[in-house]
């Protein structure tokens, strides 16, 4: 159980290019779902916290109209890197809760973004 | 901000061999201590979840203590197995359910 697909696993683009990435929750309602984003040799660093209905809350220096979630149901939240630059190339993850604190979080397989 | 730091950054052990690693985090407004298993090309998958100081939690032959009033948690494996071979991360939880984690430890199995 508590599975999470993450679409697509690789995007390859020119600059430019706005790239949505999809996070399902297959078997359980995420009550909320984070987007993370990890540089060659660092840690899951958090962008931001979505929940069903509501606005996202971004972390700092993250830029919100950089990077737009939409969390339309309580199994489905996207991330889309709008305007995409070489910059932006990275690994991104997301993962879901079904409950409040000090529960396991479920994690998506990740998408490898190459901006070129 | 959290600062989680985890030690070592990579480990080559022989199978059965038995190991262990360390995760240090803040210890002032601590809610929960998490410990991930990620193997390559998969989705990384939630071993612990700890609150309390002095909890101890064993799934098979890996197990985990935390000490929360010092902000440090080990991992241990016991009789250690190729298929142990990923990367184990912690992740230190603050309140409002976000994760802080650190930069993990690479474990390589040696047949």
């Amino acid at each position: 159980g508590a599975v999470v697909s993450q679409h697509p696993s690789w995007v390859i683009c020119k600059s430019g290019t706005s790239v949505k990435i999809e996070c399902r929750s297959l078997d359980f309602q995420a009550t909320t779902m984070f987007w993370y984003r990890q540089f060659p040799k660092q840690s899951l660093m958090l962008m931001a916290t979505s929940n069903e209905g509501s606005k996202a809350t971004y972390e700092q220096g993250v830029e919100k109209d950089k990077f737009l979630i939409n969390h339309a149901s309580l199994t489905l939240s996207t991330l889309t890197v709008t305007s995409a630059h070489p910059e932006d190339s990275s690994f991104y993850i997301c993962s879901a809760l079904t409950g409040t604190w000090g529960q396991p979080q479920h994690f998506g397989d990740g998408t490898r973004l190459s901006i070129l | 901000i959290l600062n989680v730091e985890q030690s070592p950054q990579s480990l080559h052990v022989q199978e059965g061999d038995s190991t262990n690693f360390t995760c240090s985090f803040p210890s002032s407004n601590f809610y929960a201590l998490h410990w991930y298993r990620w193997e390559t090309a998969k989705s990384p998958e939630a071993l612990f979840v700890m609150t309390l100081n002095g909890d101890e939690k064993k799934k098979g032959r890996i197990s985990a203590t935390l000490n929360t009033k010092e902000g440090y948690s080990y991992l241990y494996i016991k009789g250690s197995q190729p298929e142990d071979s990923a990367t184990y991360l912690c992740a230190s939880e603050g309140g409002s359910e976000k994760l802080v984690f650190g930069k993990g430890t690479k474990l390589t199995v040696n047949p």
